[in-house]
């Protein structure tokens, strides 16, 4: 199975901060690299797929970018509805896994 | 407008059975890859699960042999049949469709299974 590590686990950061999470895979996933937000009591909601694409909907302050098995999810100026969760996810071979996840806490 | 509604969710004792449909609309599930995803309350997401029009399917090891994916095209629903439940499956699970680089694109509201005696 490919494992998924992201970093950090948590990060605390204020409105308007440009923030990073990286996420490494154990082996090549080419840009099949998945980024989803989850707040709490709510479904997931992709964000990012094909490692840099952005789903219909998505604030342009959200970005991905990498491929092979180094991938990051970038906010470039935090807003208040950004405090979420966020997992990355490998759709290259099944087991189809996700990273331990990111929650993102208001400083 | 595509929208997944699941229904099904509930406490059941380890060693029973249950099955949680997810109606699909705005759209075709058996023309497109479907999955369940499963979240342990607390904790981080596990995918389970996926199916492409019946002919394409595969399970995460913890529940192959046990669980069954399968959509019905005369109700464009999803299911999953889940029969020798453990306490361990105790979790939100989650139906989601799908896209082209098989990220889940759209997702229903997710439903509670609760394995307890």
């Amino acid at each position: 199975d490919i494992q998924m590590t992201q970093s950090p686990s948590s990060l605390s950061a204020s409105v308007g901060d440009r923030v990073t999470i990286t996420c490494r895979a154990s082996q090549s996933i080419s840009s099949y690299l998945n980024w989803y937000q989850q707040k709490p009591g709510k479904a997931p909601k992709l964000l990012i797929y094909a490692a840099s694409s952005s789903q219909s909907g998505v604030p342009s302050r959200l970005s991905g970018s990498g491929s092979g098995t180094d991938f990051t999810l970038t906010i470039s100026s935090l807003q208040p509805e950004d405090f979420a969760t966020y997992y990355c996810q490998q759709s290259y071979s099944t087991p189809y896994t996700f990273g331990q996840g990111t929650k993102l806490e208001m400083k | 407008e595509v929208q997944l509604v699941q229904s099904g969710g509930g406490l059941v004792q380890p060693g029973e059975s249950l099955r949680l449909s997810c109606a699909a609309s705005g759209f075709t599930v058996s023309s497109h890859y479907m999955s369940w995803v499963r979240q342990a309350p607390g904790k981080g997401l596990e995918w389970v699960s996926f199916t492409y029009n019946g002919a394409d399917t595969d399970y995460a090891d913890s529940v192959k042999g046990r669980f069954t994916i399968y959509a019905d095209t005369s109700n464009n629903t999803l299911y999953l049949q889940m029969n020798s439940l453990r306490v361990e499956d105790t979790a939100f699970y989650y139906c989601a469709r799908m896209g082209g680089w098989l990220q889940s694109e759209c997702w229903g509201q997710g439903t509670l299974v609760t394995v307890s005696s």
